[in-house]
């Protein structure tokens, strides 16, 4: 049964720490987007990728937030320098790009102290 | 952008009766429909989706209708059971393009 995976499943850290997330799409997969999940704001798109290429992060602080896909089997979302406002939980989906199902990683519960 | 919004947040029903969550979005480009169910503390998993080329689709107790020209749809359970109970967010996209997904409606089954 093929997943999304995602690392690290929790994250403490203090304010001003870099934070990374790595996540892994469903191989075969072409469209990879990462969302943020808060009580307040719902599933929020911060960006995407198609064919590795990114192609919408208008939802992203981008004094603080990159996201990038060094390779077809890996997409990362870095916080430099994180805030406490940073603190939800970060889930990476995959798809292709003619179906639209999402499939969706378990996320990455990020607390920022 | 496309907007979506959901309705209600919160439903409670008895155990065994129907549960009826609805969605409008906003851009008439959209074509695709999908609705997530989520559970404390997993992912969003897909339960059903819809294209704009039909009405309605159904999936044993669960059934999704569609509505192009009132910008309109919904997500109807039937004979409700406890492990129903969950987060449900529909969402909207075109074609192959960013899902935009709506608030979410918690849905508690009282047994």
């Amino acid at each position: 049964d093929a997943r999304v995976t995602q690392t690290p499943r929790h994250k403490v850290t203090e304010m001003g720490q870099e934070v990374t997330m790595r996540c892994q799409p469903i191989l075969g997969h072409n469209t990879v987007f990462w969302y943020r999940q808060t009580m307040m704001q719902g599933l929020e798109l911060l960006a995407y990728f198609r064919n590795r290429a990114p192609l919408d992060d208008s939802g992203m602080p981008k004094d603080r937030f990159s996201a990038e896909m060094p390779d077809a089997t890996l997409a990362t979302l870095k916080i430099q320098p994180s805030e406490p406002r940073d603190s939800a939980v970060y889930f990476c989906a995959s798809g292709l790009g003619t179906g639209g199902k999402l499939f969706f990683g378990s996320g990455t519960q990020l607390s920022v102290l | 952008g496309e907007n979506v919004e959901q309705h209600p947040s919160t439903l409670s029903v008895q155990e065994g009766d129907s549960a009826v969550i609805k969605c409008t979005y906003s851009d008439s480009a959209s074509n695709y429909f999908p609705w997530y169910k989520q559970e404390l503390g997993k992912r969003p998993q897909l339960i059903i989706d819809i294209r704009s080329n039909v009405g309605e689709k159904k999936d044993q107790r669960i059934a999704v209708t569609l509505n192009k020209t009132a910008k309109h749809f919904s997500l109807h359970i039937t004979e409700t059971q406890p492990e129903d109970s969950a987060v449900y967010f529909c969402a909207a996209s075109e074609g192959n393009e960013k899902l935009t997904f709506g608030t979410g409606t918690r849905l508690t089954i009282i047994p």
